[in-house]
């Protein structure tokens, strides 16, 4: 069961170099959502996309893009890195099961590391 | 005032002891309370799921709901090594609202 499928695992960038991260699912959910987290900061939503076609912007979205290519795929891109970005970045996934929960599945991370 | 409040403070626990973790929260529309499990550099996992206030019990672990007090708890009975982890309380509005509203977490580490 691959569930929530992130990548790159890790990335060193330079301050104001550009690059895309990239998630999937397979569990054909409706909703994705990006995180970053620091420590003593928690989970921060960056932007979430509610379904294929959609996104909306979180608590922190400034410095970062989203698109939803279709139901099974969500990238962040940053546009220019700047060292504050440098964080673990959450990918997940969620949707309504039999019983009404909504459960959020989450990636392995992504840690990218600005200098 | 972040609406979902939980104290990341380290907790250090010899094995066999109870572990008692907590949140509070601001916002009273909150219906669905959440607890998630991670692991060291891993994503997040789903350990409780609660709607409503009351306790609910899974094995060696406890949820229990407060809404009058906007107060979460959860309680890990006979901990054990594996139980070291980052516990982090997560909330959200309606079913079908996938928005969660995490805590900070809480660094929990059982000393065998």
């Amino acid at each position: 069961n691959a569930g929530v499928t992130q990548t790159p695992k890790f990335q060193v960038l330079k301050t104001g170099q550009s690059m895309t991260l990239q998630c999937a699912q397979d569990m054909n959910h409706n909703s994705m959502y990006w995180y970053r987290q620091d420590p003593g900061m928690g989970l921060r939503l960056i932007y979430y996309s509610a379904s294929e076609g959609t996104t909306d912007k979180g608590e922190v979205p400034n410095g970062y893009n989203v698109s939803r290519l279709n139901k099974r795929e969500f990238s962040l891109r940053l546009e220019s890195a700047a060292p504050s970005q440098t964080s673990v970045y959450f990918c997940a996934s969620s949707g309504e099961d039999r019983v009404f929960r909504t459960e959020a599945f989450f990636g392995q991370g992504t840690r990218l590391t600005v200098v | 005032q972040k609406e979902v409040e939980q104290d990341p403070g380290p907790l250090s626990v010899p094995e066999g002891a109870i572990v008692s973790l907590n949140c509070t929260y601001s916002n009273s529309a909150f219906q669905y309370f959440m607890w998630y499990r991670q692991y060291s550099r891993k994503g997040p996992e789903l350990l409780m799921y609660t709607y409503s206030s009351g306790n609910k019990e899974d094995g060696r672990f406890t949820a229990q709901v407060d809404k009058s007090s906007k107060y979460i708890s959860l309680f890990i009975r006979d901990s054990q090594p594996s139980d070291s982890a980052t516990y982090l309380c997560a909330m959200s509005l309606s079913y079908g609202n996938n928005r969660l509203a995490f805590g900070k977490g809480n660094q929990v580490v059982v000393i065998p």
